[in-house]
């Protein structure tokens, strides 16, 4: 119930290309979903975040689709570049506790220039 | 402004001794929040701290963890009597007063290695 499911682990993409990154969800109390970018050796930054209200959310590259009734989200990298080469998490956290947020697993991106 | 401090980055202990990791919030921040990852996973919640409270410590292991956050200072992770299975990297976000998720910032971390 309180997982967050991320698909795939690994991705590889040519320049250019669009980078599609898959979670699903059970719980659906859940109420708030961010995506977080993390570089080697640094901290999670947060990317773009949606709550359930909203089936999309766009900023500048990134898109966030979010499912409802398939309680699924997905992020969209159009245009992808070798900086965005990452590991990239989703998350999820409940208005009851919001501050803890619970994470997918994690998918690391490659883009091939 | 600086963001979340960590430190050290790199931490390196025998099987038994004792780990202290540290964490300095975010100027105006008063809320604290300790996170685990272990490699090729994501991160796990362990605490929730605000300055001399311990909010929630559901994801803290009974044992050898704990965490504080005095009223001057750092945070502060304590990990005693180290195990392999500790190896792992710890990750502290702050957040401004009113708390949540929502406006986490997360320092880049202590890499643990337990030998």
């Amino acid at each position: 119930q309180q997982q967050v499911k991320q698909s795939p682990q690994s991705l590889i993409v040519q320049k250019g290309g669009i980078s599609i990154i898959n979670c699903a969800y059970e719980n659906t109390a859940f109420d708030y979903f961010p995506w977080y970018q993390q570089f080697p050796g640094k901290g999670p930054a947060l990317l773009i975040a949606i709550r359930p209200d909203v089936s999309e959310k766009k900023e500048g590259r990134f898109t966030i689709s979010f499912n409802k009734s398939a309680k699924q989200f997905s992020l969209h990298i159009m245009d992808s570049q070798p900086g965005d080469s990452a590991t990239y998490f989703c998350a999820a956290s409940m208005m009851d506790s919001n501050y803890q947020l619970i994470w997918g697993a994690g998918t690391k991106l490659i883009i091939k220039p | 402004n600086a963001g979340v401090m960590q430190n050290p980055r790199h931490l390196v202990r025998r099987r038994g001794q004792e780990a202290r990791l540290r964490c300095s919030p975010m100027k105006g921040h008063s809320h604290v929040y300790w996170y685990r990852q272990l490699p090729e996973e994501g991160l796990k919640f362990m605490v929730y701290l605000q300055k001399e409270n311990i909010i929630d410590e559901s994801g803290m292991p009974k044992e050898r963890f704990s965490a504080e956050f005095p009223k001057e200072g750092p945070s502060i992770l304590r990990i005693q009597q180290v195990v392999r299975g500790d190896s792992a990297a710890y990750f502290c976000a702050s957040s401004p007063p009113g708390g949540g998720s929502y406006g986490y910032t997360f320092g880049s971390g202590t890499r643990l290695t337990v030998v």
